[in-house]
């Protein structure tokens, strides 16, 4: 079966130092991978989508970045963390066989 | 990707059916209509999706109408459980990427 997993589950993080976090999916191949941030009490944003191996679009201009250096691995990462980067941040994975979203269990990232 | 509009808030008792609307009247004819929720601190959850049927699983139904501008979800025996934000969205099947979540409905499903 398929299976998501990111971490960590929280992090404490200071202004100004980076930020990697990752996704990996289990059982599938050529998944589409997404990151959503969903800021305090805000609805989910759509960050980063990617369709393959080192293809990525970006839905939003920001500090962030996102890589896909492998089919089933998803990066987020930062080279200096905002205050407005504090956030829960979700990775998704969609099979190449249905539209359904699945999602990890997400990081709750505070920058202070 | 055809915007939706959902009710902030929805408030329902427990044991009772719950019906949450959404207006996609935006639709386009190869677009479809998905729900996910989300609970507090946890990634969200597919419930179900239709074109133009009405749709029913294990978690709910989904009535969609004739002209495809409206859509509702029932949960036909809420349990405090389904307490949640209830994401309406459509997508065209099969296009690349991106998926868009408005800000839902917080469910309050109370005793």
């Amino acid at each position: 079966s398929q299976t998501i997993h990111q971490w960590p589950a929280t992090l404490v993080q200071p202004v100004g130092s980076p930020l990697s976090l990752e996704c990996t999916v289990e059982g599938t191949s050529n998944p589409n991978l997404y990151w959503y941030r969903q800021a305090a009490g805000r609805g989910l944003q759509l960050l980063f989508y990617s369709v393959g191996i080192g293809q990525i679009s970006s839905e939003v201009p920001q500090n962030l970045s996102a890589s896909r250096p492998q089919d089933r691995q998803f990066i987020l990462s930062s080279k200096k963390l905002l205050l407005s980067d504090s956030g829960f941040y979700l990775c998704a994975w969609m099979p190449a066989t249905n539209e359904k979203l699945f999602f990890g269990s997400g990081t709750q990232l505070s920058v202070l | 990707d055809a915007k939706t509009t959902q009710p902030p808030s929805m408030d329902c008792a427990e044991g009772r059916a719950a019906n949450l609307p959404c207006n996609h009247s935006t639709i386009s004819g190869n677009e479809y209509v998905y729900w996910y929720r989300q609970i507090h601190s946890q990634g969200p959850q597919y419930i179900i999706h239709g074109l133009k049927n009405n749709e029913t699983n294990e978690m709910a139904s989904l009535i969609i109408t004739e002209d495809r501008k409206s859509s509702t979800l029932i949960l036909p025996h809420a349990t405090l459980r389904d307490t949640a934000v209830y994401y309406c969205i459509v997508r065209a099947r099969g296009s690349q990427g991106n998926l868009i979540f408005g800000k839902g409905t917080k469910l309050s499903v109370k005793p």
